[in-house]
């Protein structure tokens, strides 16, 4: 299985873009690289996922490098609100199975 | 629409204790997962359901047990509680992808085991 190396913890200034890098040199050709949130104990939040190609949506946007052994999430204005710890995971295909490890914290300041 | 409703929110049990805790999901989602989340560390798969009628073992599975009720409630179950089980359970559910899907989590239940 795949496994995930992020920095365990980042500041931002808000108004300024979170670029919150992942290592997962070992991910499988139909592995998909998912990107979760946790804001304080609440449940995860889903932000982005992504294969090969750059993804971006109404949260954040996906970099994924060509050779895929690393990606990017960028949440380009970061407020306050997006203090949280972020999950990058490389989904196991052959099952349900999502390995979250200890993500990085990001801490959005004033 | 609620999405996936968890309880109890919170419950202290003493060692050796039974218990059942609910999820639910509204969202007509054929996969449901149980978590487990110990203090500064990320969610471990405990068991998960594909689809109605079936369970698989995550990565804990040792000392819960679920049951897939129908497709919208999956119940974990710990039949004698131990301290090392205290931890915050996440439920979540997901539409089937082929790799795609996206788990949508409840907001847990806080177990304390004395």
């Amino acid at each position: 299985d795949a496994k995930t190396t992020q920095p365990p913890s980042m500041d931002c200034a808000e108004g300024r873009a979170a670029n919150l890098p992942c290592n997962h040199s070992t991910i499988s050709g139909n592995e998909y690289v998912y990107w979760y949130r946790q804001i304080h104990s609440q449940g995860p939040q889903y932000i982005i996922h992504g294969l090969k190609n750059n993804e971006t949506n109404e949260m954040a946007s996906l970099i994924i490098t060509e050779d895929r052994k690393s990606s990017t999430l960028i949440l380009p204005h970061a407020t306050l609100r997006d203090t949280a710890v972020y999950y990058c995971i490389v989904r196991v295909a052959r099952n349900n199975d999502m390995r979250f490890g200890a993500g990085t914290r990001l801490t959005v300041k004033p | 629409n609620a999405g996936v409703t968890q309880t109890p929110k919170f419950q202290v049990l003493k060692t050796g204790q039974s218990m059942t805790l609910q999820c639910a999901q509204d969202m007509n989602h054929n996969s449901m997962y149980w978590y487990r989340q110990d203090p500064g560390m990320g969610l471990r798969l405990i068991y998960y359901s594909a689809s109605e009628g079936t369970t698989d073992k995550g990565e804990v599975p040792n000392g819960y047990n679920v049951s897939r009720l129908n497709k919208r409630e999956f119940s974990l179950r710990l039949e004698s509680a131990a301290p090392s089980q205290t931890s915050v359970y996440f439920c979540a559910s997901s539409t089937p992808g082929g790799g795609t899907e996206t788990q949508y989590f409840g907001p847990g239940t806080r177990l304390l085991v004395l």
